[in-house]
């Protein structure tokens, strides 16, 4: 069964400050990953995806992922952070045998300090 | 084009009670998932409908349920309401071309009292 570890619960960075969120998952071949955003009362938004290919991949508000097959592990970054990204980050798998049934991490809240 | 659309954005029901929620998935989109999001449990996969078929289901008692309908949009039903059932209700909405990525909707508040 597929799965997905977001260590970090929570995060608080300053703006204009670098962030990585972590994102580590389990499964058995080469899955779909994915990073979504949720702000406060509303549903989640696409940041990025991988499916194959480049293993960095660029997404949407300056963020980029990338893929590390020998960790199983697809990171989520932003050089410098905007006070408007504080949100909750969802990083998602996607099986590939299992049509488009979604496993989720448990999120990471991210505060941005002024 | 629109995004996906999902009624009503708040509910309050009581124990016992049964409640229904309502989706429209992105245009020309077949496929309709939905997933429960609680603090305790996070996102979970309730079940996900493909041209009226159910084609996965997710670790539920049978008072969830669903359907599509041929406009490819989607309801669920959860009946005799538990406190516990007291969740953000997401439908995601997958197009057939594409990286094969799900657009949510704004989800559904529902509170059971």
């Amino acid at each position: 069964a597929q799965s997905v570890t977001q260590p970090d619960i929570h995060i608080t960075v300053s703006e204009g400050a670098s962030l990585e969120l972590r994102c580590n998952y389990s499964y058995g071949a080469t899955p779909y990953l994915f990073w979504y955003v949720q702000s406060p009362g509303q549903g989640l938004q696409l940041l990025l995806k991988y499916f194959s290919g480049d293993t960095l991949v660029q997404g949407i508000k300056g963020f980029e992922a990338e893929f590390k097959r020998s960790q199983s592990s697809f990171n989520l970054r932003k050089p410098s952070v905007h006070w408007s990204d504080a949100a909750e980050y969802f990083c998602a798998v996607g099986a590939r045998a299992a049509g488009n049934k979604l496993t989720f991490g448990g999120g990471t809240r991210v505060l941005v300090k002024p | 084009k629109a995004g996906v659309t999902q009624t009503p954005r708040y509910l309050i029901k009581t124990r016992g009670q049964q409640v229904t929620l309502s989706c429209s998935p992105i245009s020309g989109h077949r496929s309709v998932s939905w997933y429960q999001q609680t603090p305790g449990q996070g996102l979970q996969f309730l079940f996900e409908y493909f041209s009226e078929t159910q084609r996965n289901k997710g670790n539920f008692p049978g008072r969830f349920s669903g359907r599509q309908f041929s406009n490819s949009r989607s309801e669920m039903n959860v009946s005799t309401l538990e406190l516990g059932d007291s969740a953000l209700y997401l439908c995601a909405s997958r197009g057939t071309s594409g990286g094969g990525e799900q657009f949510f909707g704004p989800g559904t508040r529902l509170t059971v009292l």
